[in-house]
């Protein structure tokens, strides 16, 4: 059964850090492209950045560009992402999620809230 | 970035009816567009993947139409559990981009 969860969440100051993780089992992550969405509360849903399975490919939405940066750890089935210079918009629910092999997200964790609040 | 336009925001219906989704692109995406079932509390739910596949499991209640700008996901009969917001998704461009969403209640 492929399980993702997120770790990592909480709340931090304007112009500070988080990390989170993904935690993957049940497939071979190594082969899966992965993906942060993110959902502030009680809006839709926001793609924040990919990566590719090998992690050489990487890509992010334009408001997080040079704040956050996607990673992962195959030798530990985990994602990370590395968000610096927090602001209060990135208040959310961030959600890892798996690419399909048609590079659709099929797999979703349940979520971990960052809340950015001095 | 590519901007969906999902319409209407808010669809109000009763179990049984026919629900007709719309999301139109700001450039074409080809077939390069997802829709999402999402629930209060949830994840959301991959139903329909290059605009008219349905993903594993996904009841053929559901079905996506279109190509270019223009697509549509048409619940044939609505279910009590098919009451929940509805996300578009593309793609073809970095960013891959959602649309507002679709929320669809009980009447």
């Amino acid at each position: 059964e492929v399980q993702l969860l997120e770790s990592g969440g909480g709340l931090a100051q304007p112009g500070g850090s988080l990390r989170l993780s993904c935690a993957a089992s049940g497939f071979t992550f190594s082969t899966y492209a992965m993906s942060w969405v993110r959902q502030a509360p009680g809006k839709g849903l926001e793609w924040v950045s990919f990566i590719s399975g090998s992690g050489g490919n990487t890509y992010y939405v334009d408001s997080v560009k040079g704040r956050f940066t996607i990673s992962r750890d195959n030798s530990k089935n985990t994602l990370y992402l590395q968000m610096n210079s927090l602001r209060a918009e990135d208040t959310a629910v961030y959600f890892c999620a798996r690419d399909s092999s048609v590079s659709y997200p099929d797999y979703w964790g349940q979520g971990t809230l960052v809340t950015v609040s001095s | 970035e590519i901007v969906l336009t999902q319409s209407p925001a808010t669809l109000s219906l009763s179990p049984g009816e026919r629900a007709t989704l719309s999301c139109r692109a700001s450039q074409s995406v080809s077939s390069s567009l997802g829709w999402y079932q999402q629930k209060p509390g949830q994840a959301p739910r991959l139903l329909i993947y290059a605009a008219s596949n349905r993903a594993t499991g996904i009841p053929a209640r559901f079905s996506g139409s279109g190509s270019g700008t223009d697509f549509t996901l048409t619940i044939s009969s609505l279910e009590p559990e098919d009451f929940a917001v509805y996300y578009c998704q593309q793609r073809s461009l970095w960013p891959r981009t959602f649309g507002r969403g679709t929320k669809v209640e009980i009447k």
